[in-house]
């Protein structure tokens, strides 16, 4: 079992839909990370949390440290949005460990 | 403030042979950390460095090294390359060494045949 799940791998939507990417965890954490990978291969923080909830225009970050679990949400989204969402955790030795990603695609 | 750089940004290399990539961070910046990407395995941490020393390294054979010069620039490099070696390597940097918001370079495409 992977340390770090995400869920969906794979997500479709229409634009304006508000989306919802999740991210569970197993071993304990001093943070978590939210990433964004376009194609071609540059990423991008988007988010460092390690208690509450963070927000950024569209896009707002949650973490509850007690269920090991995070959420990504996207308000109206928009086909730019568009791009590999990729979950990061960053346990107690710092070996940060990631998750395999969501692939979000919204449609115009 | 310039970005994260990565050099070279595309590579070929033979098995048995060896590379060097190249990392400067964002001016200011003193930790680089290093990953490999590829579509089996997705990202994974290879190494952190921090004022020249290395605090931090994944799972990897000895034959991933690396290190950071005084001026923050950081070369890794694979020895005995391997066909599994080919990935997307990138480096990031940040301010200290807790991954505060980390900035991410390319990458380099390294194709190994």
């Amino acid at each position: 079992k992977n340390e770090v799940e995400q869920s969906p791998q794979n997500l479709t939507a229409q634009e304006g839909e508000f989306i919802t990417i999740n991210c569970s965890y197993s071993v304990g954490i001093s943070a978590l990370h939210w990433l964004q990978q376009h194609p071609g291969g540059g990423i991008v923080s988007l988010f460092m949390l390690s208690s509450g909830k963070k927000k950024h225009g569209r896009l707002i970050a949650t973490i509850n440290i007690q269920e090991k679990h995070s959420s990504l949400h996207i308000t109206a989204s928009h086909p730019r949005d568009s791009a590999v969402y990729i979950c990061a955790v960053s346990p107690w030795d710092d070996k940060i460990i990631f998750g395999k990603g969501t692939r979000l695609h919204i449609l115009p | 403030k310039a970005g994260v750089t990565q050099t070279p940004r595309y590579l070929i290399k033979t098995r048995g042979q060896q590379v060097t990539l190249s990392c400067s961070p964002i001016s200011g910046h003193r930790s680089v950390s290093w990953y490999q990407q590829t579509p089996g395995q997705g990202l994974q941490f290879l190494f952190e460095y921090f004022s020249e020393t290395q605090r931090n390294k994944g799972n990897f054979p000895g034959r991933f090294s690396g290190r950071q010069f005084s001026n923050s620039r950081s070369e890794m490099n694979v020895s005995t390359l391997e066909l599994g070696d080919s990935a997307l390597y990138l480096c990031a940097s940040s301010l200290g060494p807790k991954k505060e918001t980390q900035y991410f370079g390319p990458g380099t495409r390294l194709l190994v045949l």
